[in-house]
């Protein structure tokens, strides 16, 4: 069965600074993957998702994770945080197959954005 | 288009009680699904469906009914909720084919 870790229950980062919220997974094969943000109160949105292919993914509002299937790793970076982003971020993962459909989520991690 | 609607939005109710959370979506996605989320625990598959009258048990079914009479809609029914079952609970759809799912607002539920 396939798992995922984020290690970072909680990141702060300064408005304008970058960030890094990180995801390692557990899989036999190599998985769909997924990031969704959470804003208070709100929905879940999809950021971005690898299938297969560029291994660099690009996502909506300036995001982007790179698939790294040696370290079993899809960080989420963004190059200057604003204040908007501060939610909660969750990775996802998905076997596919006869799997379809069974999302497997991180414990998510809050990010924080001080001005 | 509204996509993909949940009601209510905030249910309170009591131990014992049955109660039915709605879940509608205009996109004519095969897959629907509902999730739990639980500090603690992230969010927690409950039960799916491939198609109209085709269900089936995620990781955490117990308590929980559904059913799926229409492609749009996606009840789940607490027949006698606990306390236990207090939760955030979401609604997603997703197409045939296709690995993203597409996520309602969300209904709070809190059982007394």
């Amino acid at each position: 069965a396939q798992s995922v870790t984020q290690p970072d229950i909680h990141i702060t980062v300064s408005e304008g600074a970058s960030l890094e919220l990180r995801c390692n997974y557990s899989y036999g094969a190599t998985p769909y993957l997924f990031w969704y943000v959470q804003s208070p109160g709100q929905g879940l949105q999809l950021l971005l998702k690898y299938f297969s292919g560029d291994t660099l993914v690009q996502g909506i509002k300036g995001f982007e994770a790179e698939f790294k299937k040696s370290e079993t790793s899809f960080h989420l970076t963004k190059p200057s945080a604003h204040m908007s982003d501060a939610a909660e971020y969750f990775c996802v993962v998905s076997a596919g197959g006869t799997s379809y459909g069974k999302l497997t989520f991180g414990q998510g991690t809050i990010l924080t954005v001080h001005p | 288009d509204a996509g993909i609607t949940q009601s209510p939005r905030y249910k309170i109710t009591e131990t014992g009680r049955q109660v039915t959370l709605m879940c509608h979506q205009t996109w004519s996605h095969s897959y629907m699904f509902w999730y739990r989320q639980d500090l603690g625990h992230g969010l927690r598959l409950i039960y799916y469906s491939a198609a109209a009258d085709i269900t089936d048990k995620g990781e955490v079914p117990d308590g929980y009914v559904v059913s799926r009479s229409k492609t749009e809609n996606f009840p789940l029914t607490l027949e006698s909720a606990t306390r236990s079952q207090t939760s955030v609970y979401f609604c997603a759809s997703s197409g045939r084919g296709q690995e993203t799912q597409y996520f309602g607002p969300g209904t709070r539920l809190l059982v007394l």
